[in-house]
């Protein structure tokens, strides 16, 4: 297996737009989380998908940020309207039965 | 509310000098503690996995051991290429099994 695959690697968006990131975990898992990294933070979650629902997501920050999973092997992120604070890095990772999480290479979002 | 942190927040070694890194945690019941190292522009990548008091892990120069309090991460003769923040993560009984991360240790290790 490739491994948990985010895209794009990169994002570089002017304040207002709208992101999506993506995710595809690795076949077979069947849970899914959304990470965001910064130096301030650490490393946060966002929002947490088993068997493609939505588990927790009280780690989002607010109602512009917005995740689906509409089946097992794709989920998105969505950040609408950007701002300048979102800037950070955001991971997906994926995991089988509640055991360790695989973390993709992450998506280096910035704002500006 | 699950709590995890770590110790030291930065460690510089020589290359060859063993040190431990700590994580100490707080959780109701523990039902895994994770270890993970991460590369700078990479994601986190995992290393072991503790579930009991008194159980150990090992790989290459890494070895994990588990308390009921706290975790150590052992290195012993570091290398350059041991280079990286190593973080810990706890997972908790019951519940959704989100485990919750450390800020981490960025070790570096100088030749």
């Amino acid at each position: 297996d490739a491994g948990v695959i985010q895209s794009p690697r990169h994002e570089v968006t002017e304040m207002g737009q709208e992101v999506t990131l993506r995710c595809k975990p690795i076949s077979g898992h069947n849970s899914l989380f959304w990470y965001r990294q910064t130096m301030m933070r650490g490393l946060e979650l966002l929002i947490y998908f088993n068997n493609n629902v939505p588990i927790d997501d009280s780690g989002m920050p607010e109602d512009r940020f917005s995740a689906k999973m509409p089946n097992a092997s794709f989920s998105t992120l969505k950040i609408q309207p950007s701002e300048p604070r979102d800037s950070a890095v955001y991971f997906c990772a994926s995991s089988f039965s509640a055991r360790e999480a695989f973390f993709g290479q992450g998506t280096r979002l910035t704002v500006v | 509310e699950d709590q995890v942190t770590q110790s030291p927040e930065a460690l510089r070694l020589q290359e060859g000098e063993s040190s431990s890194l700590n994580c100490s945690y707080t959780v109701s019941g523990l039902r895994g503690l994770f270890w993970y190292r991460q590369d700078p522009g990479k994601g986190p990548e995992f290393l072991f996995t503790l579930y009991s008091a008194g159980e150990e892990k090992e790989k290459e120069r890494l070895k994990a051991t588990l308390t009921k309090k706290e975790s150590f991460l052992h290195i012993t003769a570091p290398k350059p290429e041991d280079s990286a923040t190593y973080l810990c993560a706890v997972q908790a009984e019951g519940g959704s099994y989100i485990p919750t991360f450390g800020r981490g240790t960025s070790l570096i290790v100088h030749p």
